[in-house]
């Protein structure tokens, strides 16, 4: 299997645009999650799918965050318009809800708004 | 909102040492779980230890749990440059509930 994968590697975008971030659970695992990483507030859950449905997304800053699942096999996370203030690592974590507790991470998108 | 906190924020030791990670909870766990995470890369799982356990070891890893002073800790022994990383540790309320993550120790193992 090749893990949880996360797409881009590395953003480097301007204020004010839109930035999407990606991620591809592992197969069969049917809970979701978005984390950010910051050096201030370490690892912040921002929303998280159960069976592809958004179940708690009080951690989702402002209305510029906006997240979607639409299959099993996919997740995006969008920010418009994006923020100096946003820059951070925003991670994907899966697992198998049920079966097992452990998460299973992305290495993560670094995104750095200028 | 942090649920485990991490004690020490770093620590760095010789090589051959071993190094001891606390962690501290507030609210009522189903599991507590510890994970690493190497510059630059995502986090990995270590290690689970369930409410009803109080210690559980893999390898050079030995977890202790006190439910009862809501408090952890991974001890790592004879420790080696590879296991420098960033140690966090992670409550499970259970049911389908998310993890919530401590801040991490960051941990320096000099050869």
């Amino acid at each position: 299997d090749a893990g949880v994968i996360q797409s881009p590697r590395h953003e480097v975008t301007e204020m004010g645009q839109e930035v999407t971030l990606r991620c591809k659970p592992i197969s069969g695992h049917n809970s979701l999650f978005w984390y950010r990483q910051t050096m201030m507030r370490g690892l912040e859950l921002l929303i998280y799918f159960n069976n592809n449905v958004p179940i708690d997304d009080s951690g989702m800053p402002e209305d510029r965050f906006s997240a979607k699942m639409p299959n099993a096999s996919f997740s995006t996370l969008k920010i418009q318009p994006s923020e100096p203030r946003d820059s951070a690592v925003y991670f994907c974590a899966s697992r198998a809800t049920g079966t097992s507790e452990k998460l299973f991470f992305g290495s993560g998108t670094q995104l750095s708004v200028l | 909102s942090q649920q485990g906190e991490e004690d020490p924020q770093a620590l760095s030791i010789q090589e051959g040492e071993n190094a001891t990670m606390n962690c501290s909870y507030k609210t009522s766990i189903n599991n507590l779980q510890w994970y690493r995470q190497n510059s630059g890369r995502g986090l990995v799982h270590l290690i689970l230890i369930r409410s009803n356990e109080r210690e559980k070891h893999s390898g050079r890893l030995r977890v202790t749990l006190d439910t009862s002073k809501k408090s952890s800790s991974l001890l790592i022994t004879a420790s080696r440059a590879a296991d420098t990383a960033s140690y966090f540790c992670a409550t499970d309320a259970g049911g389908n509930t998310p993890l919530v993550f401590g801040k991490g120790t960051r941990l320096s193992v000099i050869a």
